[in-house]
């Protein structure tokens, strides 16, 4: 089975520039996070979603950050404007609570705001 | 102070030996534990997923935990230069719940 799966990989943009991340999780999985991934803060969560309806958002930083998820298989996570605080590496993940299933991370984007 | 505190290292072990890491954490509700193995520029793997306490051993992997000193550990036998990588301890309150993660200790096996 494929893994979960983000696009771009890599990102370098200017400030001020609109990014937006994207994921496919696996197939069948109900719960879709998105994650932050810096040297100082390590990994924190920023947003999930159960059965494309956010559940919980406190993660997000502020309100340049929004997620969707208009379906079972696709997510977006974008910033606008972005800023070069913002450069760090993005993770999304999914998991199948019904089977109590970890979570599964996707290989993430290197996102560089200059 | 950190939800989970895990020491950064690096921790240097020479090939075959025992690498022992762990994780503490303050919060009693955490009910699921998790290590996660990231290489360089990949995301997290998981590696074992435990529920409350007890013991669970998966080939090389031994992974603990005490619920009583909110205390986590990973073991892994025989290492190999393979296993060299950041291993990231995880936990949440429910499954499939978010997940609350230690800092990660960079392991470097040495042949």
């Amino acid at each position: 089975d494929a893994g979960v799966i983000q696009s771009p990989r890599h990102e370098v943009t200017e400030m001020g520039q609109e990014v937006t991340l994207r994921c496919k999780p696996i197939s069948g999985h109900d719960y879709l996070f998105w994650y932050r991934q810096t040297m100082m803060r390590g990994l924190e969560l920023l947003i999930y979603f159960n059965n494309n309806v956010p559940i919980d958002d406190s993660g997000m930083p502020e309100d340049r950050f929004s997620a969707k998820m208009p379906n079972a298989s696709f997510s977006t996570l974008k910033i606008q404007p972005s800023e070069p605080r913002d450069s760090a590496v993005y993770f999304c993940a999914s998991s199948f609570r019904a089977s109590n299933q970890p979570q599964h991370f996707g290989d993430g984007t290197r996102l560089s705001i200059l | 102070q950190k939800e989970v505190e895990q020491d950064p290292g690096p921790l240097s072990v020479p090939e075959g030996a025992i690498v022992s890491l762990n994780c503490t954490y303050s919060n009693s509700a955490f009910q699921y534990f998790m290590w996660y193995r990231q290489y360089s520029r990949k995301g997290p793997e998981l590696l074992m997923y435990t529920y409350s306490s007890g013991n669970k051993e998966d080939g090389r992997f031994t992974a603990q935990v005490d619920k009583s000193s909110k205390y986590i550990s990973l073991f892994i036998r025989d290492s190999q230069p393979s296993d060299s990588a950041t291993y990231l301890c995880a936990m949440s309150k429910a499954a499939g719940n978010k997940l609350t993660f230690g800092g990660g200790t960079r392991v470097l096996v040495k042949p």
